[in-house]
């Protein structure tokens, strides 16, 4: 069964350091997403991304954060200055678009981001 | 108001015996719903979905209840297995209105007593 999948799994940062999440979206999908998780809490929807742009960013997603498809299969979340309070837990979603239609959303197994 | 916090509330159930977990969701303009299953260091899991034009879903051993008129989205787990021991979130979608995005809620802890 395909899966989304991600790497690393965990990843150890000075703060100030720049990061690099990478997944590995399903293949025929057509939607991408970034989410997060701070320990204990809610799952936090960071960004959407579609026909290689961005469809819509939360207010988390400020500019110390950016996305990238490189290629036909990779997608990345990059964190250009970490801070402490980016420790977390970062999921990576992808889902099957079919016109006007939600999709179900297939979740990565994570990054678990720790900012020192 | 949204739940965050460290603290799940937590369902116990006995192995065999059927599960409900409640959700309230906050936005009348949502009009597709899934419910995932997130155990320790994994990811969400997808388990089941359910579109604002119905009411009822039912999957294997799960069944989703819609009531749009007060917002509010149950799962229904039968015969509860040790291995449904997880925390469910429910999760809610505008559509592509605004970009596909889930907003998920704080979550159910269930745990199964053997």
């Amino acid at each position: 069964e395909p899966e989304v999948t991600q790497t690393p799994s965990h990843q150890v940062t000075q703060m100030g350091q720049e990061v690099i999440l990478r997944c590995v979206p399903i293949s025929n999908h057509l939607y991408f997403y970034w989410y997060r998780q701070i320990l204990g809490q809610k799952v936090e929807f960071l960004v959407s991304f579609y026909n290689n742009e961005i469809s819509e960013k939360s207010e988390i997603f400020d500019d110390q954060f950016s996305v990238e498809r490189p290629d036909g299969s990779n997608f990345t979340l990059k964190i250009r200055s970490t801070k402490l309070e980016d420790s977390a837990m970062y999921f990576c979603a992808s889902s099957l678009r079919t016109s006007g239609r939600q999709e179900t959303q297939y979740f990565g197994p994570g990054t678990r981001l720790l900012v020192l | 108001g949204e739940s965050v916090g460290l603290h799940l509330p937590t369902l116990s159930v006995q192995e065999g015996d059927n599960s409900i977990i409640n959700c309230a969701y906050s936005n009348s303009a949502s009009d597709y719903f899934i419910w995932y299953k997130q155990e320790s260091g994994k990811g969400p899991q997808f388990i089941i979905d359910i579109r604002s034009n119905m009411d009822k879903r039912q999957g294997q051993r799960v069944t989703v209840l819609l009531n749009k008129t007060v917002k509010h989205l149950s799962l229904q787990i039968a015969a509860t297995q040790p291995g449904d021991s997880a925390v469910y979130f429910c999760a809610e979608n505008q559509g592509s209105a605004a970009g596909n995005k889930l907003t998920f809620g704080g979550g159910t802890r269930v745990l199964v007593k053997p």
